[in-house]
Parts: C-alpha cells; structure tokens; sequence
C-alpha cells in the first residue's frame, strides 16, 4: 500500500521569505510519480510541481523547487520568496504505475504568508 | 490550457435523494476519477476509471455510488440515497500521457 504522510499540518513565513514544506512517503513499486498540488480557500486543487522517480534531478517551476530523496523517500517543497498568494492548503501526493494508477495525498500543510 | 469542467458547482439535496454530479474531463486523458474531502480533512480516493469501466475502487465507493461515462465525454458520479456524511467537495480528475493529474473545480454536495 502506499502512504504519504505531511508532519507538519501549519506553517508561516514572512512575505519574501524561503520556506520549506516536508513529504515522507512510502511504495514499493519502483515507477511512480511525486506532486505537490496547492489548495487555496477556493478549494480548487492546482497542480504546483511534479517529479519523475526515475529522474535525479530535482523539478523546479519558477518560485516552486522539489528536494527529492529517493532513498529516504522524502520529497520537500521549496517556495522561494513568498508571496502573499501563496497562502493555501499544500498536499503532496504519490502516483505509483503498473497497479494502481491513483493519487494518494497526504493529510496537507496549511501555509500562511504574513505581509 | 484544457482543463477538467464539473457541474454543478453547488448542489444542496435532502437526505434519501439522489444526486448526479458531472464531469467532462480533458478530451484526451485516459483515466478518469472521483475523489471528495469533507471540510478540512484530507482528500480522498473514491473510484478510478479507464476503458470505460471502474480501474479501482475505495472501500467508501459502497453500493450508493455509480459512475458512468455515457457519451465518450462526460464522466458521471450517481448517489443513489445520500446520507448526511456524503456532504464534501467532489473532485473529478484527469490523467493524460503525460503523468499529471488535473483536478475540476470541484462539486460541494450539502445533504440536509
């Protein structure tokens, strides 16, 4: 089975200011895919970054950047220089393949930015 | 940007009814899903589809709960008697060749 576990259920950072979301997840299956999806008050699910497990090199979207750990299964988000909209719910998800072709979120983080 | 429709957005029922949510998702994709999140809880897997016919399903997706791609486009959810702990946000999504997940805009069902 797979899991996706997000310690940390609240964070804040200041407007400007790096901050670091944490993923943990577990698979046995060895193709599978990693998200992060943004989930603001409007309760729309956006997709944020995605990662290819097979591909070493961290995914990066503008702002948004990945450290992904292959061997600790650990998959953390970066948000450089926060803005005031990125104030949201941030899930991490895991797609395994050749089985079960679902996303499976972990319980979320909710992020504040404070001007 | 193609994106994933849903309708209704708002859908307010009273308990034993019926419900039909409705998706029409990205015309190319290959699976098709059903997840739902009650208010601040985590979001959850209800039903995969792909080949016309269900992929997977939860241990939530009970007898209550059908879906149908009647047409080749649109992507349907059925309650069939809801319940008060049916009431969330309905998230129909997609997955094309490109391994990403697109989400609609979501149905949040109310069961009174």
């Amino acid at each position: 089975a797979q899991t996706v576990t997000q310690s940390q259920p609240e964070m804040s950072v200041q407007e400007a200011e790096t901050v670091t979301l944490s993923c943990t997840y577990d698979t046995s299956e060895n193709n599978y895919y990693l998200f992060w999806y943004k989930q603001p008050p409007s309760r729309q699910m956006i997709l944020v970054i995605r990662q290819e497990a097979y591909k070493q090199q961290n995914a990066t979207e503008n702002r948004f950047s990945v450290n992904f750990q292959k061997a600790a299964k650990s998959f953390s988000l970066k948000i450089s220089d926060s803005q005031l909209g990125d104030t949201a719910m941030y899930f991490c998800a895991l797609l395994t393949q050749g089985g079960s072709e679902k996303l499976v979120f972990g319980k979320g983080t909710k992020l504040t930015v404070n001007p | 940007e193609p994106e994933v429709t849903q309708t209704p957005s708002h859908q307010v029922t009273q308990m034993g009814q019926e419900v039909i949510l409705r998706c029409v998702p990205i015309s190319n994709h290959l699976y098709f899903y059903w997840y739902r999140q009650i208010l601040g809880q985590k979001v959850e897997f209800l039903v995969s589809f792909y080949n016309n016919e269900i992929s997977e399903k939860s241990e939530i997706f009970d007898d209550q709960f059908s879906v149908e791609r009647p047409d080749g486009s649109n992507f349907t959810l059925k309650i069939r008697s809801t319940k008060l702990e049916d009431s969330a946000m309905y998230f129909c999504a997609s997955l094309g060749a490109e391994v990403k997940l697109f989400f609609g805009s979501g149905t949040q069902l109310s069961v009174l």
